[in-house]
């Protein structure tokens, strides 16, 4: 993989329901994993800054994993809210100094 | 409220003017950013700034010109741009540009090239 990727582009869940989507990654020379939430007429947000193989970040109802061997991370909403709507973006960063590639985005939409 | 404004928040402008972006950070980062999204396209970086150095040029062409004379302070300074230049612009900080702090991102300016 030498871009970000994100599956789905796209997902509608009924509120309530539990998701995750996923983001790919190039495996060699890998820093770090970041994932924003991105609202319609906000700011991008952060949610997590992942560095370790294995790791596993929690925020609320928000979770995430990485696996930097087979470069992937997931990303788990429970119970999904309404405002929960956003895109969520991921974006690997490499050794090479700052270098920040973003994937494309996941848009979530959680029908109440 | 992230902490990061940008102004102005829409601009239009056409391919022979001048005209510059500003963001401002009120967190005490010292590493700033500038970003440009493009329809249907990922975030793409374009510059970095740490402690007001430049540590990043992504290969952005030279009518995109970045200022940083402060850790606060951030201008992209445009000129002679293209129609394909138009696009929300964001800037961003973090507390250093070690790439394992978060970033706080800005509104963004919407720019449109006539």
């Amino acid at each position: 993989i030498l871009n970000v990727e994100q599956s789905p582009q796209s997902l509608h869940v009924q509120e309530g329901d539990s998701t995750n989507f996923t983001c790919s990654f190039p495996s060699s020379n890998f820093y770090a994993l970041h994932w924003y939430r991105w609202e319609t007429a906000k700011s991008p947000e952060a949610l997590f800054v992942m560095t370790l193989n294995g790791d596993e970040k929690k925020k609320g109802r928000i979770s995430a994993t990485l696996n930097t061997k087979e470069g992937y991370s997931y990303l788990y909403i429970k119970g999904s809210q309404p405002e929960d709507s956003a895109t969520y973006l991921c974006a690997s960063v490499k050794t090479s100094y700052d270098k920040v590639i973003f994937g494309p985005g996941t848009s979530l939409s959680v029908i109440p | 409220e992230t902490g990061v404004t940008q102004t102005p928040r829409h601009l239009v402008m056409g391919m022979t003017n001048k005209k510059s972006l500003k963001c401002e950070q009120h967190l005490g980062h010292n590493a700033m950013y500038w970003y440009k999204q493009s329809a249907k396209k990922p975030l793409e970086l374009m510059f970095v700034y740490n402690f007001k150095e430049q540590t990043e040029n992504n290969s952005v062409p030279s009518r995109f010109s970045p200022e940083c004379p402060n850790s606060s302070h951030l201008f992209l300074h445009l000129h002679t741009l293209q129609p394909e230049d138009s696009a929300l612009y964001l800037c961003a900080s973090s507390q250093d540009s070690g790439t394992d702090y978060e970033q706080y991102f800005g509104p963004g300016t919407r720019l449109t090239v006539t």
